[in-house]
Formats: structure tokens, C-alpha cells, sequence
């Protein structure tokens, strides 16, 4: 069975604080995804990852960066987290291909910023 | 630009019957695929359904199918006989190829029994 896995189901950071989220995926994916989720919003692309050590910046990037150093390992990071960071975070991950192609997706993480 | 639009933030729909959860998509692409996702209270984003743009038939999965029509740009889903576990936030999405797929604001579906 194919697996996104996601560090925290729930966490709870104040002001100011260094946040990591990891997300794993077993399926030997080469695209990778971090999305935010909001209500009304739907899902909102944050950053993506087509190969090890490379990043592309997606609509929302301010104020997050990304690392992946390992194919099946791609980490979010909030520098200084704030209050309007609070939110769902969502990774997922999908084989690399020119045509369209579904996204297999994580739990998700419910981060608070107090 | 490309955009997703779900008009319906909440639907209800009894148990058994038929419901369709509208969708339309606006791009200049003339290859694009349409994914509708399904995500249930537990948070995990669950694929449903795709049609790809040069497909000619509806594409059907189990009680899930799509209706695409392509001049109106629409690509409303439609779940036959709902049950219970139907219950759950629907995402209408679109990639035209590459990375990046962009998400409708989602529909809530409630069943009743």
C-alpha cells in the first residue's frame, strides 16, 4: 500500500519559532508537494521538489523554505513562524511525467502559531 | 489564467440517491487533466477520478463518474447511490502537465440516512 507519511498530525508552535514538518513518501516518487489548506481557499501550492536538492517556488512561498536531501524525504520549514502561518499543511507526492497525473497525499499537519 | 471554480460549498444528498458536485475550469491549455479528490474528516486528500482533455469518454470509477464538457468547461462529478461514508469535502483539480495542479475551494457533502 502506497504511504505519504507526515511528521505531525498536530502541533502547536508560538511566535518566532524555527518550525520543521517532514513529510516521507515510500512509492520512490520524484515530485513532491507542499500544500496549505485553508477554508474557502481550497489548497494552495507552497513549494514543490522534482528531484533531490531541487526546489521550485509555488504561489505562497513567502515566508517558508524547503530542503530535500533524500528522494523520499521533503521537509518544510517556517523561518519565524507568525499567527497567519496557522493553518493545514498538506504534502503529497506523485511520479514525474509530462501528461497530468494524480498526487498521493499525507495526512496532514495542523499547525497553530500562538 | 487558470482557475477552478466550485460554486456549492455545502451539498446534502439522502442516502442512496444520486448526487453531482459541479465544477468548472478556465484555461487557454488545449491538453489538461481534471482530478476530483475526496477528503474525509480524517484530513487525508484521497484521488477519486481523472479525465484528461482528449479523452472522449466520460471517465467512470466504481459509483464515481465524470461528466466533462468540454465547450462548457465543465467537469461536474457525479456519485450514484451515496452512502454514508460519502460524507466528506470534494476537490475539483486541474494540471495541464509538469508540476503544478491548481484546486477548486472544494464542495461539502453531507449524506443523510
Amino acid at each position: 500500500d502506497v504511504k505519504v507519511t507526515q511528521s505531525s498530525r498536530y502541533l502547536v508552535k508560538r511566535t518566532g519559532e524555527k518550525v520543521f514538518l517532514e513529510c516521507v513518501q515510500d512509492m520512490d516518487h520524484e515530485n513532491m508537494f507542499w500544500y496549505r489548506q485553508d477554508p474557502g481557499l481550497g489548497l494552495r501550492l507552497i513549494y514543490f521538489s522534482y528531484d533531490v536538492k531541487m526546489k521550485e517556488k509555488g504561489d505562497i512561498p513567502e515566508g517558508y523554505s524547503v530542503s530535500r536531501e533524500k528522494k523520499e524525504r521533503f521537509s518544510l520549514i517556517l523561518e519565524s513562524a507568525s499567527t497567519n502561518q496557522t493553518s493545514m499543511y498538506l504534502c503529497a507526492s506523485s511520479i514525474y511525467s509530462g501528461a497530468p497525473y494524480e498526487q498521493y497525499f499525507g495526512p496532514g499537519t495542523r499547525l497553530t502559531v500562538t | 489564467a487558470q482557475k477552478i471554480t466550485q460554486t456549492q460549498p455545502g451539498m446534502f444528498v439522502q442516502e442512496k440517491e444520486a448526487v453531482t458536485l459541479d465544477c468548472t475550469y478556465d484555461t487557454s491549455d488545449q491538453s489538461y487533466g481534471l482530478f476530483w479528490y475526496k477528503q474525509p474528516s480524517s484530513g487525508e486528500m484521497i484521488f477519486l477520478i481523472y479525465q484528461g482533455s482528449y479523452d472522449e469518454q466520460n471517465a467512470t470509477e466504481g459509483r464515481y463518474s465524470l461528466n466533462f464538457q468540454k465547450a462548457r468547461k465543465s467537469a461536474n462529478l457525479v456519485i450514484s447511490a451515496s452512502q454514508l461514508g460519502d460524507s466528506a469535502m470534494y476537490f475539483c483539480a486541474m494540471s495541464t502537465g509538469g508540476f503544478k495542479t491548481i484546486f477548486g475551494a472544494g464542495t461539502r457533502l453531507f449524506v443523510k440516512a
